[in-house]
Order: structure tokens, then C-alpha cells, then sequence
């Protein structure tokens, strides 16, 4: 069964600041790896999709790269704001999709 | 489209009492996945459809938890009977060709068993 890492659980930065999120995955059978964010109280957005055959994809402030080999991604957000205060969430998709338990970020104004 | 849509939003129900969330996945979309979102265990694969057909329950935790997929635009999820640690937010979501397209959300219904 795939399991999925989340590491930081939370993170606290400064407005401005560049900032990483980690997910590592066990099972490198993967079809993508999809990153959401989730709002207190709130359903899932979808923030970037990447295929397994693909190595990054970038959104705005956002760039997501794919390692599958070492069962690894990262979510880079450039130029942080106090509105990306949110809970991350990646999900390792096959014929299933199974989450990390997510980081949560805070963006000090 | 109007996304995934779940009903209800929210349900108070006594312990005992039988529960249905509903879901209505995004037209066309092949999949549909059922989780179930608590503090202490985060987002857990419930139930997943393909084709209207489930495909892997092995997530749902027991007896009393059932899903069906009649049709291709709606789904339920019936606990009976309900009990307090059934309390929990549940999501509904769908995607087209799963792992090649992005899998959409519903907005979620917060269930409090008491």
C-alpha cells in the first residue's frame, strides 16, 4: 500500500520569504502526483498536476518538481503572502490516489 | 460545470440513526473517490468507483459503511448504524482517465454523530 510523507507538519515564515514543501511516496508506480491546497473549514483546490512523466510544473508562484525515482516531490512558492496561509496537501495518484497528512503553512504579514 | 457537488453540507444525527451523503461528480468524469478527513488521521481513501463499478473498498472501516454508484452522475455513502466516531468531515471527488487528468473536490460534508 502506498504510503505518503508530508515533512515540514508546519511551517511559519515571513511575507516574502521562499519556501519548500516536501512529499515522499514509498511506491514509485505512480500515474502523477497532484498538489492541493486546503482553506480552514474548506474543500480541496487543485493547485498543480504533474505525470509521472514529467520533472517540474509551475503555476504563477508556484513550481512543483517530481523525482519519481527517489519517491519525491517539492512544492516551491515563490514570494510568499499572507493569503497562501493554507494547509498543503499532496496525493500520489495510480488507478487510487492516497494523501500525505499535509503542512500546514502560516505567512506572517 | 458546477464541480462535484456533496449533500448535505453539514448533518447533526443521534448515534444510531442511519446517515446518506450524497455526491454528484463532475459530468463526464470516470472516477469517484470517497475520503473521509479527521484531525488525528488526516485524509483517508475510503471507496473508489470506475465506471460505476467499486473497485477497491478496502478503505471503508466497517460493516456499517456501504457506497453505491447507481448511475454515472451520482453516488452515496450510507453509515447505519452511525456512532460518535463516525464524526468526520467526508469528501466526495472525480476525475477523468484517473492519473492522467486532475482529480476535483467537493466541498465536503461535516458529519456530528452524537
Amino acid at each position: 500500500k502506498q504510503e505518503v510523507t508530508q515533512i515540514p507538519a508546519a511551517l511559519s515564515v515571513p511575507e516574502g520569504e521562499n519556501l519548500v514543501l516536501n512529499c515522499s511516496f514509498t511506491d514509485s508506480a505512480i500515474y502523477n502526483l497532484q498538489w492541493f491546497r486546503q482553506d480552514p473549514g474548506k474543500g480541496l483546490t487543485s493547485l498543480l498536476l504533474i505525470q509521472s512523466s514529467q520533472r517540474e510544473q509551475t503555476s504563477g508562484r508556484l513550481n512543483a518538481s517530481l523525482d519519481k525515482s527517489s519517491g519525491r516531490s517539492t512544492l516551491y512558492i515563490a514570494a510568499s503572502q499572507p493569503g497562501d496561509s493554507a494547509t498543503y496537501l499532496c496525493a500520489v495518484g495510480n488507478n487510487d490516489m492516497r494523501f500525505g497528512a499535509g503542512t500546514r503553512l502560516t505567512v506572517k504579514p | 460545470d458546477a464541480g462535484v457537488i456533496q449533500s448535505p453540507r453539514h448533518e447533526v444525527t443521534e448515534m444510531g440513526q442511519e446517515v446518506t451523503l450524497r455526491c454528484k461528480p463532475i459530468s463526464g468524469h470516470d472516477y469517484l473517490f470517497w475520503y473521509r478527513q479527521t484531525m488525528m488521521r488526516g485524509l483517508e481513501l475510503l471507496i473508489y468507483f470506475n465506471n460505476n463499478v467499486p473497485i477497491d473498498d478496502s478503505g471503508m472501516p466497517e460493516d456499517r459503511f456501504s457506497a453505491k454508484m447507481p448511475n454515472a452522475s451520482f453516488s452515496t455513502l450510507k453509515i447505519q448504524p452511525s456512532e460518535p466516531r463516525d464524526s468526520a468531515v467526508y469528501f466526495c471527488a472525480s476525475s477523468f482517465r484517473q492519473g492522467r487528468t486532475e482529480a476535483f473536490f467537493g466541498q465536503g460534508t461535516r458529519l456530528t454523530v452524537v
